[in-house]
């Protein structure tokens, strides 16, 4: 079986820009979390969704959104981008236990 | 609020030494405690975990134990390879969501 899927692996915005980041959990898995690792540190959670629904939300500002589709895929969408938004973004997939997708490294210059 | 503090920061074992990385944490209803290996450029890989039911689970060279009472809870490689190196996270499920808090990370350096 695949795993969690993420997309792109690499971006490069500058500030004030919009992105979009793009999850695919495993086959099987309705519940799709958001975490950002800046470099040096441990994963920060930002969102949990499951069957479509937001079930948590970190600490983040209201920059950040993400929704989740009917086919539990899910997308994270960061607005007027700051510098300190680079980060890796990782989508984590769950069932009864989180698995973390590659990421994505957003550098925003 | 949920609080997860990890040590040491930087472990350096010679190959076939034993690792223990220690993790304890603030919120008493805790019951799920994973733990992550991750490799550079790449995503945490989970490598064990342990629910508050259980006091200590093994898998082949690595165990994880636990003490609720105290608050927490320890990663043990035994018989360390170079492929062992990498960055080790615990993270603690605080809440009825799925948020998990990591550490701040132990890099884990074997050494031939």
């Amino acid at each position: 079986d695949a795993g969690v899927t993420q997309s792109p692996t690499h971006l490069i915005k500058t500030r004030g820009q919009h992105v979009t980041l793009r999850c695919s959990p495993i086959s099987g898995h309705k519940s799709v979390s958001w975490y950002q690792q800046v470099l040096g540190q441990g994963p920060q959670f930002i969102f949990q969704y499951y069957e479509k629904e937001e079930r948590g939300r970190g600490n983040f500002p209201d920059r950040f959104s993400a929704r989740q589709f009917p086919n539990y895929s899910s997308e994270l969408n960061v607005n007027a981008l700051l510098l300190g938004d680079s980060a890796l973004y990782l989508c984590a997939s769950s069932y009864d236990r989180q698995y973390f997708g590659p990421g994505t490294r957003l550098l925003v210059l | 609020g949920e609080n997860v503090e990890q040590h040491p920061s930087t472990l350096s074992v010679q190959e076939g030494d034993s690792a223990v990385i220690k993790c304890t944490y603030s919120d008493s209803a805790s019951n799920y405690f994973p733990w992550y290996k991750q490799e550079l450029g790449k995503g945490p890989q989970l490598i064990i975990d342990i629910r508050s039911n259980v006091g200590e689970k093994k898998d082949q060279r690595i165990a994880v134990t636990l003490n609720k009472t105290a608050k927490h809870f320890s990663l043990h490689i035994t018989e360390t390879q170079p492929e062992d190196s990498a960055v080790y996270f615990c993270a603690v499920l605080f809440g009825t969501a799925s948020k998990l808090t990591f550490g701040t990370g132990t890099r884990l350096q074997v050494t031939l």
